[in-house]
Order: C-alpha cells, then sequence, then structure tokens
C-alpha cells in the first residue's frame, strides 16, 4: 500500500449504530487530519493529530470521537449521528517540518457515509 | 470576508488549451502557503502545486504553473495543454503561519469544476 488508506470507502449507517472510520498513512509522517467536505461546502477541518497528540478540534459534535493510537493510524469513531452527518470524510497526513520546505498535506480517497 | 475566494463555479477548456483558474485569499500573515488540490469524481484530494508566500518564483509542476501576484493576494491555477483526464474539481487553499510554526489548519476554497471537451 502506498500514499493514505481509508476504509471502508462507502458507508451507510441508522443514527442508532456505532460504526468507526479508518485511515492509514505510508508515507512517514508525524500529522494526521480528518476533514468534512458536505455537498455545496468548502472542507471542513475536523481534528488535527500531532505525533500522536490532538492539537486541534474545531467545534465538532461529541458524536464524532477520533483516536490515534500511532502515527500511521487514525480513527474516527461515529456514534448516534445525523443525517446531516451525511459527507464524504477524507483523511490526510504530512510532515510538519522545523524550518523551512512545505507541509502539504497528501489525502486520502475518502469515505462517502450516508446516515439514514 | 472569505480568505479563499475561487469565483469560477464551472469552467470549460477546449482539449489541448491552456486554462486559468482563478483564486484570491486574504491573510494578515506576512507568512503563508498556498496549494492546489484536485478532486476527480471518485473523491480524492490530489495534491498539485504549493506555493510560500517568500517565494521568489512562480512555482511550477510539469503541465501546472501558479501564477502568484502577491500584491494582488491571487494565487492563479494554470494548466497548459489540457488533457480530457484534467476534468475534475479545483480547490485552492491556503495555510497561514510559517512552516513548521505550529500551523496545521488548511483553509479551502468552495472549487472550481473544471471540464475537458474533447
Amino acid at each position: 500500500e502506498t500514499g493514505v488508506t481509508q476504509t471502508p470507502r462507502h458507508l451507510v449507517m441508522g443514527m442508532t449504530n456505532k460504526k468507526s472510520l479508518k485511515c492509514e498513512q505510508h508515507l512517514g509522517h508525524n500529522a494526521m487530519y480528518w476533514y468534512k467536505q458536505s455537498a455545496k461546502k468548502p472542507l471542513e477541518l475536523m481534528f488535527v493529530y500531532s505525533l500522536e497528540e490532538r492539537v486541534e478540534n474545531n467545534s465538532v459534535p461529541s458524536r464524532f470521537s477520533p483516536e490515534c493510537p500511532n502515527s500511521s493510524h487514525l480513527f474516527l469513531h461515529l456514534h448516534t449521528l445525523q443525517p446531516e452527518d451525511s459527507a464524504l470524510y477524507l483523511c490526510a497526513s504530512s510532515q510538519v517540518p522545523q524550518g523551512a520546505s512545505t507541509d502539504t498535506q497528501y489525502f486520502g480517497p475518502g469515505t462517502r457515509l450516508t446516515v439514514l | 470576508a472569505q480568505k479563499i475566494t475561487q469565483t469560477q463555479p464551472g469552467m470549460f477548456v477546449q482539449e489541448k488549451e491552456a486554462v486559468t483558474l482563478d483564486c484570491t485569499y486574504d491573510t494578515s500573515d506576512p507568512s503563508y502557503g498556498l496549494f492546489w488540490y484536485k478532486q476527480p469524481s471518485s473523491g480524492e484530494m490530489i495534491f498539485l502545486i504549493y506555493q510560500g508566500s517568500y517565494d521568489q518564483q512562480n512555482a511550477t509542476e510539469g503541465r501546472y504553473s501558479l501564477n502568484f501576484q502577491k500584491a494582488r493576494k491571487s494565487a492563479n491555477l494554470v494548466i497548459s495543454a489540457s488533457q480530457l483526464g484534467d476534468s475534475a474539481m479545483y480547490f485552492c487553499a491556503m495555510r497561514e503561519g510559517a512552516v513548521g510554526a505550529g500551523s496545521y489548519q488548511l483553509t479551502f476554497g468552495k472549487g472550481t469544476k473544471l471540464s475537458v471537451i474533447p
């Protein structure tokens, strides 16, 4: 596997279900991100983990719970979601360097979530 | 005010022609980075090109170049010799703050849908 992978690619769940999205990066990066992409809206940053510590949490409802067990893996645990949470959920990773150069974020293919 | 503005919801270009996708940004931070991503219908966001605020020259990557006009706060993407596979959504994004200074947030524009006509 190369780059950033996400599973599952598609997920349909009811409002009472509990599910998890998985992201794995094979780039040796030290930061990982969860984004939400809804129709007609710009990409929204949800969570950032740097060196396995959560460094940003952008006012995301508690029904979304992230987990970063190591620098290569990131999970998004979902429970009691609402229909408006239906969206494309994208994971990304980057190397946060000291000094110059870039910190480009590389994205996975996304999980398309539908909440019934 | 929006931090990233992409004024073209949709664009058409003839195959083999060049096309410019517009992006303007708003920041008071002297250090920032500008990114362009391509998103095909499959959903993956593919990184295309990066321009740092202190870079003296416009960035280029193959058929992609970034027309960086700092005083106008614009960072337009130019795609030369368009191909059918270039049909996709294109997003401009900005990171405010210096690289490695703890600035993780990328702010994205609403995107431009490019359609390449054979």
